[in-house]
């Protein structure tokens, strides 16, 4: 069973528009949700991250809008840049110290 | 510099070959742990461990093997590799768990033929 569903798969966005990445859960004993970066030949780096107690993160160009009742966290990047071009992964983690739960990621592109 | 280092950084090896990637972390992170990436398939973790000699198993453990005999080490054994171990692999560590920033290595691209 997947425990975290991450959506688009894929996702092409032109310059100055609105990114939007989307990750559903299961389990409601997470309670930290990370979204990672990861650029091509390069580790996923903290992008931001969540934690339930809020419904809204933002940093800079990047908020996280969490839903706790429809067990959903989406990404948002506002003024998309092509430096932003990347995968994104969303993680939902928490119910164990140990273990990680990523979702398959989105890969993003935007043009120019 | 605060990094996680992961050798080699490529390998190309044969099925039945035995290899080791080895994982090293300077920041004395109590946390570390090892993913596979594969396309569509996101980060699926392979093993973690909370702390010297303490590991466990993640969602994909089978056909590998993990030691944590120091605080900065963690390699990931494969005894037999098979292709359908080829992925991109990556190390990770943090500060206390899962729930804390994981800093990430580069990633090791293995190839099993």
């Amino acid at each position: 069973q997947q425990q975290v569903k991450q959506s688009p798969q894929s996702l092409i966005v032109q310059k100055g528009g609105i990114s939007i990445i989307n990750c559903a859960y299961e389990n409601t004993a997470f309670d930290y949700f990370p979204w990672y970066q990861q650029f091509p030949g390069k580790g996923p780096a903290l992008l931001i991250a969540i934690r339930p107690d809020v419904s809204e993160k933002k940093e800079g160009r990047f908020t996280i809008s969490f839903n706790k009742s429809a067990k959903q966290f989406s990404l948002h990047i506002m003024d998309s840049q092509p430096g932003d071009s990347a995968t994104y992964f969303c993680a939902a983690l928490g119910d164990n110290a140990g273990k990680s739960t990523f979702g398959d990621g989105t890969t993003l592109t935007v043009k120019p | 510099e605060a990094q996680v280092t992961q050798n080699p950084r490529y390998l190309i090896t044969v099925t039945g070959k035995k290899l080791t990637v080895t994982c090293s972390q300077n920041m004395n992170h109590e946390y570390m742990s090892w993913y596979r990436q594969d396309p569509g398939l996101g980060l699926r973790q392979i093993y973690y461990s909370m702390n010297v000699e303490v590991t466990d198993k993640g969602d994909v453990p089978e056909g590998y093997k993990v030691s944590r005999k120091e605080k900065r080490n963690f390699p990931l054994i494969l005894e037999s590799p098979s292709p359908n171990q080829t992925s991109l692999y990556f190390c990770a560590s943090s500060w206390y768990g899962s729930g804390d920033t994981q800093y990430f290595g580069p990633g090791t691209r293995l190839t099993v033929l």
